[in-house]
């Protein structure tokens, strides 16, 4: 069965970075994008973008470039999302997602990045 | 980007009722959209696609219809395991957008 398992939480400060990973199975990684997603506390869920997992081709939403970074390990089936230069907002719940026709049918179980001082 | 409008923000329903959640798009997104649920420290889980489609495994009292920019999620024979957020995505068009959300409560 298609599973996407995420990195564990993470505890960063402002200006550090921080890596999230997430490691696909059950599935030929390369027949779909990686697409990643923010869930602040108590809130909805912002779409950051995708990576073309054939080509590496990023696509980054307008609120999510600059600091955001998607890359891939294609031999090992695993994404990653880099955030640098941490700031408080960027406190959340990181989930990447398979979308294969533009709804989300296959979801990470998110990992948690806390910033604090 | 396509504003998706969604309501209500929170709903208390009783066990057996049916309930209804609403998602208004800023411009036709042409069925180009779905509808989660996610329980509190849990991932989405898909619902709905296509406006319409049920997901795989989902049960039978879900379902979703609509067009153009109004759309709409249906709730038949409410069970207690149907606690939770629910949230629209439109995928007509990117930016990939959701709605804020409806928090379902038991009365």
């Amino acid at each position: 069965q298609i599973q996407l398992v995420q990195s564990g939480p993470e505890v960063k400060k402002p200006g550090e970075s921080v890596k999230i990973s997430c490691k696909a199975s059950g599935y030929t990684f390369t027949q779909a994008g990686m697409q990643w997603l923010k869930q602040a506390q108590g809130k909805s869920l912002k779409w950051m973008g995708w990576i073309n997992t054939n080509t590496g081709k990023t696509t980054y939403a307008a609120d999510f470039t600059g600091r955001f970074v998607f890359s891939l390990e294609t031999s090992a089936s695993t994404a990653y999302l880099q955030i640098t230069n941490l700031k408080n907002e960027d406190m959340a719940t990181y989930f990447c997602a398979r979308a294969r026709y533009g709804w989300f049918a296959y979801w990470g179980q998110g990992t948690l990045v806390t910033v604090s001082s | 980007d396509i504003q998706m409008t969604q309501s209500p923000a929170s709903l208390s329903a009783s066990l057996g009722e049916t309930v209804t959640i609403e998602c208004r798009a800023s411009e036709d997104i042409y069925n180009g959209l779905a509808w989660y649920q996610q329980k509190p420290g849990k991932s989405p889980q898909l619902l709905i696609y296509n406006a319409n489609s049920l997901h795989t495994g989902v049960p039978s009292r879900f379902s979703g219809s609509g067009s153009g920019t109004q759309y709409s999620l249906k709730i038949n024979s409410l069970q207690s395991e149907d606690v939770a957020s629910y949230f629209c995505q439109q995928y007509y068009d990117y930016p990939y957008t959701f709605g804020a959300g409806t928090k379902l409560e038991l009365k």
